[in-house]
């Protein structure tokens, strides 16, 4: 069955630091998406990109943060200078554009900044 | 106001019995769509079922059922013959608009089932 893989699935950085976490959503799906997890919460939707560019952002989705498409399969997120309340479990998702336009998510990359 | 209410952090279930998992949401758009998610120990976030506004019918999906009132706007999960792999959080999610469109998420807080022997 079809898989969205993430990396790393845990990455540790000092605050201050740039961090970089990539997927590779399915190769038919046309929309991407990252969410969060911070521990023992529920899951908050970050971002959207559609069409390479970013069609929805939440509150959360600051000039901390961007998403790119690089290539045809990679789609990233930065953070460009990670706090302490940035540590959480990082979902990146993916979903076609047709029937009930299921997301369908990684495992996840767990980051914690010092 | 919430958009989606799951009043249950906890549960308990023997194994083989049947298990329902409450979710409420609110939503003033027509065209919308109920997700639930299964997050074990592991972490990953796991599709179980959809029901979409107009569907007609509950949807189905294995051992699971999605008990849909819309009038009373309530999507519970129901499990049947529950199994000790079903122990995990579970999480009721909603899109709002047209399944066309980039599904934004929003998620209940989650309940924990535990399956017991």
């Amino acid at each position: 069955e079809p898989e969205v893989t993430q990396t790393p699935s845990h990455q540790v950085t000092q605050m201050g630091q740039e961090v970089i976490l990539r997927c590779v959503p399915i190769s038919n799906h046309l929309y991407f998406y990252w969410y969060r997890q911070i521990l023992g919460q529920k899951v908050e939707f970050l971002v959207s990109f559609y069409n390479n560019e970013i069609s929805e952002k939440s509150e959360i989705f600051d000039d901390q943060f961007s998403v790119e498409r690089p290539d045809g399969s990679n789609f990233t997120l930065k953070i460009r200078s990670t706090k302490l309340e940035d540590s959480a479990m990082y979902f990146c998702a993916s979903s076609p554009q047709s029937g009930a336009n299921v997301l369908t998510f990684g495992a996840g990359s767990r980051l914690t900044v010092l | 106001a919430q958009k989606i209410t799951q009043t249950q952090p906890g549960m308990f279930v023997q194994e083989k019995e049947a298990v329902t998992l409450d979710c409420t949401y609110d939503t003033s758009d027509p065209s919308y769509g109920l997700f639930w998610y299964k997050q074990p120990s592991s972490g990953e976030m796991i599709f179980l079922i959809y029901q979409g506004s107009y569907d007609q019918q509950n949807a189905t999906e294995g051992r699971y059922s999605l008990n849909f009132q819309k009038a009373r706007k309530s999507a519970n999960l129901v499990i049947s013959a529950s199994q000790l792999g079903d122990s995990a959080m579970y999480f009721c999610a909603m899109r709002e608009g047209y399944t066309g469109t980039a599904s934004k998420l929003t998620f209940g807080t989650g309940t924990r089932l535990q399956v017991t022997l």
